[in-house]
């Protein structure tokens, strides 16, 4: 059964400095894994998604990489904004089975 | 483009009554998910549907929870009766084919449903 961990639960940086967020999963066997950020009281925000076949994918401050045999996948968001405040949340489909992390609350102290 | 509209967004009722969730994809969207999130969780999918047909319903609690989507583009889900465990965000997403690959899912605002 997958299951899908993201670590820390919470994280505070000052703005300005570059930030990485985790996310690890115990069934390499994946179709993709997509990147979200969720505002407070809000839906989810597609951020990145990357396919199986890929190891990373960027799109503006954001860059994601996939490293499937090792069961991992990393965000990396570069000169943090307190505009980028919110929870990231990853999800992994697989097998037509989508599992989502725990999310990461991230707060940027400006 | 219009994104998912879900309907309400906020809804309080008591324990053992009934309540539906109003959902319309992307048009031209052909799969729609309906997820539930409890606070400081991350959503939990309870059926997926690709056009009119269930895909994935494992995690639907069937004896009080039912979801259709009829001619394949608008889906309610409907939970009868409620218990206080039902108190959640229920998430609804939808995803086609895409620019970046296929799959990637988009999600409305969600409907807050407090039961009491």
């Amino acid at each position: 059964k997958q299951e899908v961990t993201q670590i820390p639960a919470a994280l505070s940086v000052p703005e300005g400095e570059n930030l990485v967020l985790n996310c690890s999963f115990t069934d390499s066997a994946i179709y993709n894994l997509q990147w979200f950020r969720q505002d407070p009281g809000k839906g989810l925000t597609s951020l990145l998604l990357i396919q199986s076949s890929q190891r990373e994918q960027t799109s503006g401050r954001l860059n994601a990489s996939l490293d499937k045999s090792s069961g991992r996948s990393t965000l990396y968001i570069a000169a943090s904004q307190p505009g980028d405040s919110a929870t990231y949340l990853c999800a992994v489909r697989g097998d037509d089975k989508i599992i989502f992390g725990k999310g990461t609350r991230l707060h940027i102290l400006p | 483009e219009a994104g998912v509209a879900q309907s309400p967004r906020y809804k309080i009722i008591e324990k053992r009554q009934s309540v539906a969730f109003w959902c319309n994809p992307i048009s031209g969207h052909a799969t729609l998910y309906w997820y539930q999130q409890i606070l400081g969780q991350g959503p939990k999918l309870l059926i997926q549907f690709q056009n009119n047909g269930v895909v994935d319903d494992s995690q639907l609690p069937k004896d009080r929870f039912s979801a259709e989507r009829l001619k394949g583009v608008d889906s309610t889900l409907k939970i009868q009766p409620a218990k206080l465990e039902d108190s959640a965000v229920y998430l609804c997403a939808s995803s086609g084919l895409g620019d970046r690959g296929g799959y990637e899912q988009y999600f409305g605002p969600g409907t807050r449903l407090t039961v009491t």
